[in-house]
């Protein structure tokens, strides 16, 4: 069964903690990317990567690291740093310009 | 960076009405995608279009490419209770970067 998974669905996290954001494909897609979706704010990019282990900025990557070690997989680590982390987290894949959405995850801060 | 401006933010329509989202840019896209997201899930892609004035139907929706390739609709015949849910255009750009607008929130009232 192809597809995009995301875990956890529901986070919470305390003050001060980094959390990771889990993203996996098994679409065999090269392109991954992290968006946040705030209410009213539609998607907005956090990092995006083309190719296993280059990654680059997107609009709002501060408070945010990536990594790209493995073509399924692209965690997304939310740090302390980022002061306004309540969201909730959509990674997707792109096959050509078309990209597929993995059910997200909704981080809340304690 | 580019940017794409989608009106309006909400639409409240009886079932049986038609409903239009709009999405206007300042520069002239390569492409323009129309995703939909329900209420608690997460975007699914409906089309992409790319020839100026391009006109392409699905059932009862219709999608639009204006002639100078800076604006887009999304038009909507006798909505139905499954239509609910908020409708985004994206930009296609450079590295496969997609820049959403905000997205419109359609509610129909049965």
């Amino acid at each position: 069964d192809g597809g995009i998974t995301q875990s956890p669905k529901y986070l919470f996290r305390k003050e001060g903690q980094n959390v990771t954001l889990s993203c996996e494909q098994n679409l065999n897609h090269d392109a991954m990317y992290w968006y946040r979706q705030d209410p009213g704010q539609g998607l907005r990019l956090i990092y995006y990567s083309q190719i296993v282990n280059d990654f680059q900025k997107g609009d709002i990557a501060e408070g945010y690291s990536v990594s790209r070690e493995k073509k399924e997989s692209f965690p997304l680590t939310v740090t302390s740093a980022q002061k306004n982390p309540t969201a909730f987290y959509l990674c997707a894949s792109t096959i050509g310009e078309t990209q597929y959405f993995g059910p997200g995850t909704r981080l809340l801060v304690l | 960076g580019q940017q794409v401006m989608q009106i309006p933010q909400y639409q409240h329509v009886q079932e049986g009405e038609d409903f239009t989202t709009y999405c206007n840019s300042s520069t002239t896209l390569s492409n323009i995608q129309w995703y939909k997201q329900r209420p608690g899930g997460h975007p699914v892609f409906l089309i992409q279009l790319v020839k100026s004035g391009e006109v392409k139907k699905q059932k009862r929706l219709t999608f639009q490419f204006g002639e100078a390739k800076k604006n887009s609709s999304l038009h909507i015949t006798a909505t139905q209770t499954t239509d609910v849910g908020t409708y985004f255009c994206a930009a296609g750009g450079s590295n496969y970067k997609l820049t959403f607008g905000k997205g419109t929130l359609l509610t129909v009232n049965p």
